[in-house]
């Protein structure tokens, strides 16, 4: 089965840039999935990638993929204190559906001013 | 707005009572979830409901009963719960099938469940 891993903690201060890890192991993955919660709150899909790109951009977040060592990460520019939250990466089963996404344990970002 | 709301947002309950957790997504999504997020572990998938099916009890107790009267409501039945059981209950919806990959899941905010 799938399994996802992540490490559970960073500290970065406001303005540097932030970088989250995260490995997952199912090479089929056709889409690879960030998700962020804010304290309080459910899981908010933040961005993905097909697993044909090797990054995408979208304003202050990038995100690399390399498949050949099925690694994950998301950059954040310009960390600001509102960014401080559970970062979740997943992946979705094999056959690419949507449904019984795996998640990573989460790592909790904090932003020190 | 999420377009999954879940009520209610906290939830104190004893260990004889019996509550309900609701949940109901807005967006015309065909699959919908459970899942647990206790402290310090992973979220937990407890049921996926597809097409008002249940097609996944990850060995969750009975204690926990799920239902899905349709497609766009899910509830989850507790009663007789433990101190353990405290935790963030989460509700998420997809689409399944054509045209489903890159969309995801869409949570809810939760409930905060206290046993007490």
């Amino acid at each position: 089965g799938e399994d996802v891993e992540q490490s559970l903690f960073l500290s970065v201060r406001e303005g540097d840039s932030s970088v989250i890890n995260c490995t997952y192991t199912d090479s089929s993955s056709t889409y690879l999935y960030w998700y962020k919660q804010e304290p309080g709150a459910g899981l908010q899909l933040l961005t993905y990638i097909f697993s044909n790109m090797d990054m995408k951009q979208d304003q202050r977040l990038t995100v690399l993929l390399n498949k050949k060592d099925k690694h994950l990460s998301l950059r954040i520019a310009d960390t600001q204190t509102g960014d401080s939250a559970i970062y979740f990466c997943a992946e979705p089963p094999g056959d690419g559906s949507a449904r019984q996404l795996t998640f990573g344990s989460g790592t909790q970002l904090t932003v020190l001013p | 707005e999420t377009g999954v709301t879940q009520t209610p947002r906290h939830l104190v309950m004893g260990m004889t009572n019996k509550k309900s957790l609701k949940c109901e997504q807005h967006l015309g999504h065909n699959a919908m979830y459970w899942y647990k997020q206790s402290a310090k572990k992973p979220l937990e998938l407890m049921f996926v409901y597809n097409f008002k099916e249940q097609t996944e009890n990850n060995s969750v107790p009975s204690r926990f009963s799920p239902e899905c009267p349709n497609s766009s409501h899910l509830f989850l039945h507790l009663h007789t719960l433990q101190p353990e059981d405290s935790a963030l209950y989460l509700c998420a919806s997809s689409q399944v099938g054509p045209g489903d990959r890159a969309s995801g899941y869409t949570f809810g905010s939760g409930t905060r469940l206290t046993v007490v």
